[in-house]
């Protein structure tokens, strides 16, 4: 069975500074999809970023980035330029692809990030 | 164009009682899902249905029950509510095999069980 693991409980960076999510995961599958969540005060669950397993190249949406090193089963979230606005819980999750037959996502237990005025 | 909404937002039960959480998406989409989030322990899913007419277990299924009503309407029932149940449920959906799979989640419903 796969599984998803957030190392680091909470995270703080300071306004401007870049921070690192740390993300693993575990499978057997070669064909699947990776996301993070982020899950504002709000409780809104907003997909930040997604990274098909079959492509080398790193995701990038605007100041956030992945580094996807899929031999090291890591998927780490880089977020540039960090705002207030940024503060959240962070979640990794996990999907098989559709060679698999089955739909289920796996979530990671989340991080919580702090940005410092 | 609402995305995933679900009714209600917060709900007080007594043990015993019974409930359905209800859940519609408008995106056309063809797989549904319930979670429940708590504290320290992230999103445990409940149930899915990959499509219309089928329901699978997901991690913690039982004291639950669904529905996949139709493709937009996928319900969540508790038929004995007990206090273990109190947390915090997200319906979900997504597109699948289009190679843009990616879910979409409502804004939450927030259960108390006395």
């Amino acid at each position: 069975a796969q599984t998803v693991t957030q190392s680091q409980p909470e995270m703080s960076v300071q306004e401007a500074e870049t921070v690192t999510l740390s993300c693993t995961y575990d499978t057997s599958e070669s064909d699947y999809y990776l996301f993070w969540y982020k899950q504002p005060p709000s409780r809104q669950m907003i997909l930040v970023i997604r990274q098909e397993a079959y492509k080398q190249q790193n995701a990038t949406e605007n100041r956030f980035s992945v580094n996807f090193q899929k031999a090291a089963k890591s998927f780490s979230l880089k977020i540039s330029d960090s705002q207030l606005g940024d503060a959240a819980m962070y979640f990794c999750a996990y999907r098989s692809g559709a060679t698999s037959g089955t739909y289920k996502y796996i979530f990671g237990t989340g991080t919580r990030l702090k940005v410092l005025a | 164009n609402a995305g995933v909404t679900q009714t209600p937002k917060f709900q007080v039960l007594k043990t015993g009682q019974s409930m359905t959480l209800q859940c519609a998406q408008d995106m056309n989409h063809n797989s549904m899902y319930w979670y429940r989030q708590d504290p320290g322990m992230g999103l445990r899913l409940i149930y899915y249905s990959a499509s219309e007419g089928t329901t699978d277990k997901g991690e913690v299924p039982n004291g639950y029950n669904v529905s996949r009503l139709n493709k937009r309407e996928f319900s969540l029932r508790l038929e004995s509510a007990a206090p273990s149940q109190t947390s915090v449920y997200f319906c979900a959906s997504s597109a699948t095999g289009t190679g843009k799979e990616t879910q979409y989640f409502g804004p939450g419903t927030r259960l108390l069980v006395l």
